[in-house]
């Protein structure tokens, strides 16, 4: 079973405010890295799909960032505002054969306006 | 596009009935997914498949089987429900190294 962790579990952020957080996966083998924003009673919807070391992607106030020697990717939420109020959920996909993917238990984001 | 269709929505068994969980995709994706929800576990993944014949076993398979016969649909089998397969169940898609997608969801009671 693969370990992919990510913190915090959950966040409060003011209105405005910018915020990141974590996922951590293991940086022996790797394929790609997923990430998922989950609104209560809806279906996980894509954010990014990062694959290369040192990959930046950007989806207006979103962002993320990849570090596979390291193991890690970070999310970034610029000025929040209480439409972020979601679960963040990241996958890892380690490759050579195994490809579902395994995800995190997300963190719980809460913007307080 | 449908996009990825899941059958039914919600669902009640007794211990020991079987049943089928529908999943179908119309956009050609080649890989699919199956993955249960429970409280404080995120979602486990339970199958998988790479394609039309292929198939291979996730985190937490015993109690499932699936097959898939088709591109299009990977259906999810319950021989004999129990208990602890209460939880709301997702299948997804997803093309190689692009984004994947999931259906609405079943929420599956066993008593």
């Amino acid at each position: 079973i693969l370990n992919v962790e990510q913190s915090p579990q959950s966040l409060h952020v003011q209105e405005g405010d910018s915020t990141n957080f974590t996922c951590s996966f293991p940086s022996s083998n790797f394929y790609a890295l997923h990430w998922y924003r989950w609104e209560t009673a809806k279906s996980p919807e894509a954010l990014f799909v990062m694959t290369l070391n040192g990959d930046e992607k950007k989806k207006g106030r979103i962002s993320a960032t990849l570090n596979t020697k390291e193991g890690y990717s970070y999310l970034y939420i610029k000025g929040s505002q209480p439409e972020d109020s979601a679960t963040y959920l990241c996958a890892f996909n380690p490759g050579g054969g195994a490809d579902g993917l395994t995800f995190g238990k997300g963190t719980h984001l809460i913007i307080q306006p | 596009n449908a996009g990825v269709t899941q059958t039914p929505k919600f669902q009640v068994l007794k211990t020991g009935q079987s049943m089928t969980l529908q999943c179908a995709q119309d956009m050609n994706h080649e890989y699919m997914s199956w993955y249960r929800q429970d409280p404080g576990m995120g979602l486990r993944l339970i199958h998988y498949s790479v394609g039309a014949g292929i198939t291979d076993q996730g985190e937490v398979p015993n109690g499932y089987n699936v097959s898939r016969s088709t591109t299009e649909d990977f259906p999810l089998r319950l021989l004999s429900a129990a208990p602890s397969q209460t939880s709301v169940y997702f299948c997804a898609s997803r093309d190689g190294f692009n984004e994947q997608y999931f259906g609405p969801g079943t929420r599956l009671t066993v008593t």
